[in-house]
C-alpha cells in the first residue's frame, strides 16, 4: 500500500458528462501529480500541484482541471467527456524536493461510453 | 520526438533468463533515472533509481545509465515468474518538478 487513495476505483459514465476524481496524498506530501494511462500513450502527465498551487502542467486538456485544497488533498475534473477520454487516471504524491520517487495511487479507471 | 522512447513489447522470456529492458532520451539535463514496475490493475512503485551515469545494483536487479548515448538499461537476473510486469522508465531534471514516463515495456516470465 502506498498510503495514496484515489476514488472511485472505478467509473462508468456516457459521452457529455462530467465527472470528478479524487486523490489523498500520503500523510506529509505536499506534491500530487495527475497522470493519464491509455494502451497506447503510455502514462501521461497532466498536471501537478504544489500545497494548492499549480506547479507544472503537461498534456491536459482544457476540457479537464484540478485542484489541491488545503487539506492537501486533490480533485480532478474532466468535462464534455469522449470516447477517447477512456483510460486509467492516476494519482501520486511526493515530498516536494524528492528527485526519485513518486507514491501512486491504485488508480481510476475511467469508461466513457 | 517525445522526451523519453521506450520499446512497449511485449517481451517473453522463460524462467531463469536475464532480461533487458531499455530507455532512450532527449533531454541532457535528465540526471535522475527511475524504473517502476506496475502489476496489472496496480499503481506504479518504484523499483530502483540512479542518480547521473553508472550502474546501481539490488539484488537480481541492475540498473545503468550511460548519459553520453541518452541510454538507460535494467537488468532482471534469473528472472521469475513473479517478474511479469509492465516496467516503466522515468527521468526527472534537478531543476524542475516533472517526472517524465516512458510508455512502459510489458514482460511476461513463462515457468
Amino acid at each position: 500500500d502506498s498510503g495514496v487513495t484515489q476514488t472511485p476505483k472505478h467509473l462508468i459514465t456516457a459521452t457529455g458528462q462530467r465527472v470528478t476524481l479524487r486523490c489523498s496524498p500520503r500523510s506529509g506530501d505536499l506534491s500530487v501529480y495527475w497522470y493519464q494511462q491509455s494502451l497506447d500513450q503510455g502514462l501521461q502527465f497532466l498536471i501537478q500541484y504544489y500545497n494548492g498551487e499549480e506547479r507544472a502542467k503537461g498534456n491536459i486538456l482544457e476540457r479537464f482541471s484540478a485542484q489541491q485544497f488545503p487539506d492537501l488533498h486533490s480533485e480532478l475534473n474532466l468535462s464534455s467527456l469522449e470516447l477517447g477520454d477512456s483510460a486509467l487516471y492516476f494519482c501520486a504524491s511526493s515530498v516536494l524536493g524528492s528527485n526519485t520517487e513518486a507514491f501512486f495511487g491504485q488508480g481510476t479507471r475511467l469508461t466513457v461510453v | 520526438q517525445k522526451e523519453v522512447e521506450q520499446d512497449p513489447g511485449p517481451l517473453s522470456v522463460p524462467e531463469g533468463a536475464i532480461v533487458s529492458l531499455n530507455c532512450t532520451y532527449s533531454n541532457s539535463a535528465f540526471q535522475y533515472f527511475m524504473w517502476y514496475r506496475q502489476y496489472s490493475r496496480k499503481g506504479p512503485e518504484l523499483l530502483m533509481y540512479t542518480y547521473s551515469s553508472g550502474n546501481k545494483e539490488d539484488g537480481r536487479f541492475t540498473a545503468q545509465v550511460d548519459k553520453s548515448s541518452k541510454y538507460i538499461s535494467l537488468f532482471i537476473r534469473d528472472s521469475q515468474p513473479s517478474d511479469s510486469a509492465t516496467y516503466l522508465c522515468a527521468m526527472k531534471g534537478i531543476a524542475g518538478n516533472q517526472f517524465y514516463f516512458g510508455t512502459g515495456t510489458s514482460l511476461t516470465v513463462i515457468p
